[in-house]
């Protein structure tokens, strides 16, 4: 089987630091990919994670540790426009397809 | 990255009608095609695979003979919803993805197809 959990919705202010945890359980694993997805939109990459550890992309890093089935999104310096849905996903069976997280919600309040 | 285009961006229909949905892949060959469904604040739901000049490979639950995938070329993948009904109502995305891609860290997307039927 495959699932993977996310909260389903985060809500922080503008210049606040949120982050968005993910645990995996999957057939096969080949890293750890997060998007955002704006209403109406589809999904955009964000970042990914193939070994444990921390990537850094500007405002936005991801963190992974394979031995915990875990990782995180950490958003820093938020802005409203950061409001938006945010999926982790993994690939699975031996790399044939994505899997995604159901999503997690984030509100930014002014 | 890539540049994925899909058409239409929106289409409304009535019950019983067919939707026909294309896909292009706009500046590299989609030797493979990811067709997803979305409902309304729920996660993208893998419906079917498609590798070019072969039959798509369905998910458990999607009925094959209602959403007919063609992936005919290796720049255009379509998705056709055979007599539409309002629990078909969704968000279709078509993600591509070229040869040597398998194992790449990042999914490219079409900018989505929002189906109502009424």
């Amino acid at each position: 089987g495959q699932s993977l959990e996310q909260p389903s919705e985060v809500t922080a202010v503008e210049g606040a630091i949120v982050q968005i945890n993910c645990t995996y359980q999957t057939s096969g694993f080949y890293g750890l990919s997060w998007y955002q997805q704006h209403d109406g939109g589809a999904p955009t990459f964000l970042s990914y994670n193939g070994l444990d550890g921390l990537e850094e992309t500007g405002r936005f890093s991801s963190f992974l540790s394979r031995s915990d089935s875990y990782g995180y999104l950490l958003l820093q310096e938020l802005q409203m426009k950061d409001s938006a849905s945010y999926f982790c996903a993994v690939r699975d069976n031996y790399g044939q397809n994505f899997v995604f997280g159901p999503g997690t919600r984030l509100s930014v309040l002014p | 990255g890539a540049v994925v285009s899909q058409h239409p961006s929106w289409v409304i229909c009535k019950s019983g009608t067919s939707v026909k949905i294309e896909c292009r892949s706009l500046d590299f060959q989609a030797t493979t095609m990811f067709w997803y469904r979305q409902f309304p604040k729920q996660s993208l739901m893998l419906m079917a695979t498609s590798n070019e000049g072969s039959k798509a490979t369905y998910e458990q639950g999607v009925e094959k003979d209602k959403f007919l995938i063609n992936h005919a070329s290796l720049t255009l993948s379509t998705l056709t919803v055979t007599s539409a009904h309002p629990e078909d109502s969704s968000f279709y995305i078509c993600s591509p993805e070229g040869a040597g891609d398998r194992l790449g860290n990042e999914q490219f997307f079409g900018p989505g197809t929002r189906l109502t039927v009424l």
